[in-house]
């Protein structure tokens, strides 16, 4: 079972701050957060992650609460390109990441 | 362009039919992964390999059988399947350390796209 929950659909204006939230309150101390996201019958795509502290790379910026029970995936400006299904993943950093990937959420950024 | 490249992009394969889905890594990478998307639902991961070992199988039909020849290459071959088994086969990636320590994001190719009739 995932051990995320995530809202099933958002909608965000092109140009806007897409803010995509996850719910991991049984997050282990070892257990990083991971975001991809999957456009329509594509691979994967992995975006950033994170285990205690913020962080920010080219694609979006990742915001984790002090108690680490949920996160925020921040896209700065979204764009029409970014309409995807975002999957927020947490998982050990034990040999072989197994990620369990739950139904995650639809974006879909509108013009 | 992940680095990651899966043949065929297309199958289509009657229930009699032995077929293999291909998947190669340039990257360079130690751990690589099957996972099965099936319409409507969340990637399923299937089997794992790490240095060429097969480290997880998790309860998958004895129709699918994975080989890892080296680090590169991972097939999934695939015989008297059912029409259920149709979906995306995703392979993926990843560099990981032997003791396990950090975190290491996953590649993932397009993916194999398998009907079976």
């Amino acid at each position: 079972d995932a051990k995320t929950t995530q809202p099933p659909s958002m909608d965000c204006a092109e140009g806007r701050a897409a803010n995509l939230p996850c719910n991991h309150s049984t997050i282990s101390g070892n257990e990083y957060v991971y975001w991809y996201r999957q456009i329509h019958s594509q691979g994967p795509q992995y975006i950033i992650h994170g285990l205690k502290n913020n962080e920010t790379n080219e694609m979006a910026s990742l915001i984790i609460t002090e108690d680490r029970k949920s996160s925020t995936l921040i896209l700065p400006h979204a764009t029409l390109r970014d309409t995807a299904v975002y999957y927020c993943i947490v998982t050990r950093d034990n040999y072989g990441q197994n990620f369990v990937f739950g139904p995650g959420t639809r974006l879909s950024v509108l013009p | 362009e992940t680095g990651v490249t899966q043949t065929p992009r297309h199958l289509v394969m009657g229930m009699t039919n032995k077929k293999s889905l291909k998947c190669e890594q340039h990257l360079g990478h130690n751990a690589m992964y099957w996972y099965k998307q099936s319409a409507k639902k969340p990637l399923e991961l299937m089997f794992v390999y790490n240095f060429k070992e097969q480290t997880e199988n998790n309860s998958v039909p004895s129709r699918f059988s994975p080989e890892c020849p080296n680090s590169s290459h991972l097939f999934l071959h695939l015989h008297t399947l059912q029409p259920e088994d149709s979906a995306l086969y995703l392979c993926a990636s990843s560099q990981e350390s032997p003791g396990g320590a950090g975190a290491y994001e996953q590649y993932f190719g397009p993916g194999t796209r398998l009907t079976v009739t």
